[in-house]
């Protein structure tokens, strides 16, 4: 990918399970974005996390950052068939005069009934 | 509020022929619209960005001259995939900011995608 490296690559669970998926990236950053793709789709955002933030909640999702470690994870909490979908890390770099959005290579969820 | 749309969602084309892919800010003016490419089972590779009037600039190992960008108003960008190879099909995804380049960077939306075929 431009940014990093997610993993696992794919990750296929029961439903009720939790979903940990883990990004790297390679420069510093403001903040690392999470998004979620289904099958074919376009692009949901889910939740953003700023560089000084070790941890946030939205609602089942829970993301840590670690800048010491370029790193962080998204947890799915209690997780149902409708999560299945892919799920990207995206962080800021600045070139060219312009803010772009990089994604991470994404981690391909299943969740089974 | 802050949608984008792609038009067409699918295409069909036959290769060496050209298709132009049309993206759209429906409810906000984007001063900045970027496009990316991604490969089945794939991340988002960013191919270029545009700012509304200028040329767009293009990512490193992008052919500029087989991939036209047009951002000729502050609501619509277009992709030409020029001469269109079965290497070209792919899934093609618009985004849209709104505001300066220095907005906060998650105000940037993205379209359905558009997948494209070259037979």
């Amino acid at each position: 990918s431009q940014q990093g490296e997610e993993d696992p690559q794919a990750l296929s669970i029961q439903e009720g399970e939790n979903a940990t998926m883990n990004c790297s990236y390679k420069t510093s950053i403001n903040n690392l974005q999470w998004y979620r793709q289904n099958s074919g789709r376009g692009l949901v955002h889910l939740i953003l996390i700023r560089s000084n933030e070790r941890e946030k909640h939205s609602g089942r999702l829970r993301v840590t950052l670690d800048t010491s470690k370029k790193s962080s994870s998204l947890l799915i909490t209690a997780s149902r068939a409708a999560d299945t979908a892919s799920y990207f890390c995206a962080t800021v770099l600045f070139s060219g005069g312009y803010n772009k959005l990089i994604f991470g290579a994404g981690t391909r969820l299943a969740v089974h009934p | 509020g802050a949608v984008v749309s792609q038009h067409p969602s699918r295409v069909i084309c036959k290769s060496g022929t050209s298709v132009k892919i049309e993206c759209r800010s429906l409810d906000f003016q984007a001063t900045t619209m970027f496009w990316y490419r991604q490969f089945p089972k794939k991340s988002l590779m960013l191919m270029a960005t545009s700012n509304e009037g200028s040329k767009a600039t293009y990512e490193q190992g992008v052919e500029k001259d087989k991939f036209l960008i047009n951002h000729a108003s502050l609501t619509l960008s277009t992709l030409t995939v020029t001469s269109a190879h079965p290497e070209d099909s792919s899934f093609y995804i618009c985004s849209a900011r709104a505001g300066t380049s220095g907005s906060l960077p998650y105000e940037q939306y993205f379209g359905p995608g558009t997948r494209l075929t070259v037979t």
